[in-house]
């Protein structure tokens, strides 16, 4: 049973223009989310965060919507660029104590130049 | 300010074996988290630590367990190795486990 899904496992989105990135969820007790970013033999690294009392939250070019009545989140990237090729996934959790972080099973953002 | 940091970076073991893993958390962060990565998945679960407690398991079994020392650093031990343990280990540090940093993992290898 997958509580966080990333139904697109790849995108492609040309140099300048916005990529968006999806993100579903079935647990109606997730009420914290996380954006990462992943480059091949590194760690994921975090890039914006949301939680349940808010549906946007903006930091730089990277904005997240939060659409609580869908169970649905999105991640938008403005302009693209080449360096933002990378695996990226969302994270989900309730804040009841242990944040337990369900991670989806990730997009793979290819930037074309 | 120093990051996450883990070792070794690389690991190859035996099926049965033990092995330890290292995590350096963050400067000011008390909590430690774990996760497996196998390949083409994202991370999962293991469990947590905050102020040298386990606060929090995923589902796996009693032969994962784990360790945060005074100073909020942590390891994680795995006994009886199994194949199907080949993965990314990630281990994450937070102050109060919202916005959680992560290392750069240890590749283990069960052969």
């Amino acid at each position: 049973d997958q509580q966080v899904k990333q139904n697109s496992p790849s995108l492609s989105v040309q140099e300048g223009r916005i990529s968006i990135l999806n993100c579903d969820y079935t647990n109606s007790m997730f009420d914290y989310f996380l954006w990462y970013k992943k480059y091949p033999a590194e760690g994921p690294t975090f890039l914006i965060s949301i939680s349940s009392i808010k549906d946007k939250n903006e930091d730089g070019r990277f904005t997240v919507f939060l659409n609580k009545s869908a169970k649905h989140l999105s991640l938008h990237i403005v302009p693209s660029q080449p360096g933002d090729s990378a695996v990226y996934f969302c994270a989900a959790s309730a804040s009841t104590g242990t944040y337990k972080y369900i991670f989806g099973t990730g997009t793979r953002l290819k930037v074309l130049a | 300010e120093t990051g996450v940091t883990q070792s070794p970076t690389h690991l190859i073991k035996t099926r049965g074996q033990q092995v330890t893993l290292r995590c350096s958390s963050q400067s000011g962060h008390n909590t430690v988290s774990w996760y497996q990565q196998a390949l083409g998945q994202g991370p999962q679960f293991i469990f947590q630590y905050y102020r040298e407690e386990e606060n929090g398991r995923g589902n796996f079994p009693p032969r994962f367990s784990g360790l945060q020392f005074p100073n909020y650093s942590s390891e994680l031990n795995v006994n009886a190795l199994e194949l199907d343990d080949s993965a990314l280990y990630l281990c994450a540090s937070s102050l109060q486990a919202y916005e959680q940093y992560f290392g750069p993992g240890t590749r283990l290898t069960v052969t």
